[in-house]
C-alpha cells in the first residue's frame, strides 16, 4: 500500500441498506477525514479523527458514523442509506491538524437508489 | 456563516497566464490552501499560505491578504494538463477546512 486507499471504487446501493466505506493509510498520519463532494458544492466534512481512538462530527454528520480503532483505518458507515447520500466520498489524512496538507484517497462513487 | 467564493469557470489559452480569485468569510483563520483536482480524480495539494504575501512554487504562485479575506492562485505558462478544477480552502478556528466549490479551468490551444 502506498499512501491512502479506499474501497470500493464505486457502489450502487438500494435505499435502506447498510454500507461501510473503507479507508486505509500507511503514512502513520494522526488525523483522518471523510468528505463528500457533490456537483456545484465544495467538499463537505462528514466526520474526522484527530488521533486513533477519537472521532468528531463535521458539517454534515447525520446518517453517517465512523470509528478509529487504530492509526491506519477509518471506516465510514451508512446505517440505512437514502438517495440524498448519493455522492463521491473522499477519505483524507494529514500528519497533524495544524498547517499540514491533507492527502486524499481516490474516492468512492456511491449511488443510492 | 462561513463562506468561500470562487468563480465557477474560467477559460484561458495555452502559454498564457491566469489568476483564480478566492474570497472568504470564516470563523477564524488558520491558513489557506489551494488544491488541484482533475476530473474523476482526488484533490492534490498545490499551496499553503498563512501569512500575507506571495508564495511561489514553479509555474504556480499563491497570494494572501488576510485583512481583505482574499487570495489568488496564479498559473503561468499554461499547459493543456493544467485543465482541472482549482479548490480554495480555509482552515477555520476549529482547525477544520472549509472548501469553496472550485473553479473549473479550461485551457484552449
Amino acid at each position: 500500500i502506498a499512501g491512502i486507499t479506499q474501497a470500493p471504487t464505486s457502489q450502487i446501493l438500494a435505499a435502506g441498506r447498510r454500507m461501510t466505506l473503507r479507508c486505509t493509510q500507511d503514512m502513520r498520519h494522526n488525523a483522518m477525514y471523510w468528505y463528500r463532494q457533490d456537483l456545484g458544492l465544495g467538499l463537505r466534512l462528514i466526520h474526522y479523527s484527530n488521533t486513533a481512538g477519537t472521532t468528531g462530527k463535521g458539517e454534515v454528520p447525520d446518517g453517517y458514523s465512523v470509528s478509529r480503532a487504530n492509526t491506519d483505518d477509518f471506516p465510514l458507515t451508512l446505517a440505512s442509506a437514502v438517495p440524498s447520500q448519493t455522492s463521491v466520498y473522499f477519505c483524507a489524512s494529514s500528519e497533524g491538524t495544524g498547517g499540514n496538507e491533507q492527502f486524499f484517497g481516490p474516492g468512492t462513487r456511491l449511488t443510492v437508489l | 456563516g462561513q463562506n468561500i467564493d470562487q468563480p465557477t469557470e474560467m477559460t484561458a489559452t495555452e502559454g498564457a497566464i491566469v489568476q483564480i480569485n478566492c474570497t472568504y468569510q470564516t470563523s477564524g483563520f488558520n491558513g489557506l490552501f489551494w488544491y488541484q483536482q482533475h476530473a474523476g480524480e482526488a484533490p492534490t495539494f498545490l499551496s499553503y499560505n498563512v501569512l500575507d504575501g506571495l508564495e511561489e512554487k514553479g509555474r504556480f504562485s499563491s497570494f494572501l491578504s488576510r485583512s481583505k479575506g482574499y487570495s489568488y492562485l496564479l498559473l503561468k505558462e499554461l499547459q493543456m494538463k493544467d485543465s482541472a478544477s482549482y479548490l480554495c480552502a480555509v482552515r477555520d478556528s476549529n482547525y477544520q477546512l472549509i472548501w469553496g466549490a472550485g473553479t473549473k479551468l479550461i485551457i484552449k490551444p
